[in-house]
């Protein structure tokens, strides 16, 4: 079982929408839960990190973590094209992080 | 603040060479990771340095090395160059003493054949 998991996608969804993207982890003692936007040929970019259970709000961008369930989310909401790009969750523990493998979303014009 | 620098950003190599790829971390960060993206495997963690000492390491073999230097810019070298290799390669530097907050480069696509 990998560390950390998460849908390859790919995920198509049409302009407003709300996206949700998750991810599940294997390890209780993780302890910092982030997500990163990578838009193709470029390096990923950090969007938001958190520390706690509960709900993280950045503009559109909402993450949620669940540690009882292990369970880590991202919505992004009135997606826009300019979002399509491959979100990849990751988390740090034991000085370092692991990553998920990415899904990579598509939003439709 | 400038970001993270790589170079260079695109190397072709041959089976059996080995390849240094260099990192120049933001400002004032101490901790650099180094990470090796394939489309099947995702990021993998390779090592990561912080203040010239290596701190962690992941599974990957002897031929895969790093080092930091004192103004906190790294380096990593690959020896005896597989064609499993051929991947981006990205460094990202962290600004504190706990490596969860980190900022990548574009990365180092290489293509060994």
């Amino acid at each position: 079982q990998k560390e950390v998991e998460q849908d390859p996608g790919p995920l198509s969804v049409p302009e407003g929408a709300i996206v949700s993207l998750n991810c599940t982890y294997s390890n209780s003692a993780f302890q910092y839960f982030m997500w990163y936007r990578q838009y193709s040929r470029k390096g990923p970019e950090l969007l938001m990190y958190t520390y706690s259970s509960g709900n993280k709000e950045d503009g559109r961008f909402t993450a949620q973590v669940d540690k009882s369930s292990k369970y880590i989310s991202l919505f992004i909401r009135d997606s826009q094209p300019s979002d399509s790009a491959t979100y990849l969750c990751a988390i740090w523990g034991y000085q370092k992080v692991t990553f998920g493998i990415g899904t990579k979303l598509q939003v439709i014009p | 603040k400038a970001g993270v620098t790589q170079t260079p950003r695109y190397l072709i190599k041959t089976r059996g060479q080995q390849v240094t790829l260099s990192c120049s971390p933001i400002s004032g960060h101490r901790s650099v990771s180094w990470y090796q993206q394939t489309p099947g495997q995702g990021l993998q963690f390779l090592f990561e340095y912080f203040s010239e000492t290596q701190r962690n390491k992941g599974n990957f073999p002897g031929r895969f090395s790093g080092r930091q230097f004192s103004n906190s810019r790294s380096e990593m070298n690959v020896s005896t160059l597989e064609l499993g290799d051929s991947a981006l390669y990205l460094c990202a530097s962290s600004p504190g003493t706990d490596s969860y907050e980190q900022y990548f480069g574009p990365g180092t696509r290489l293509t060994v054949t």
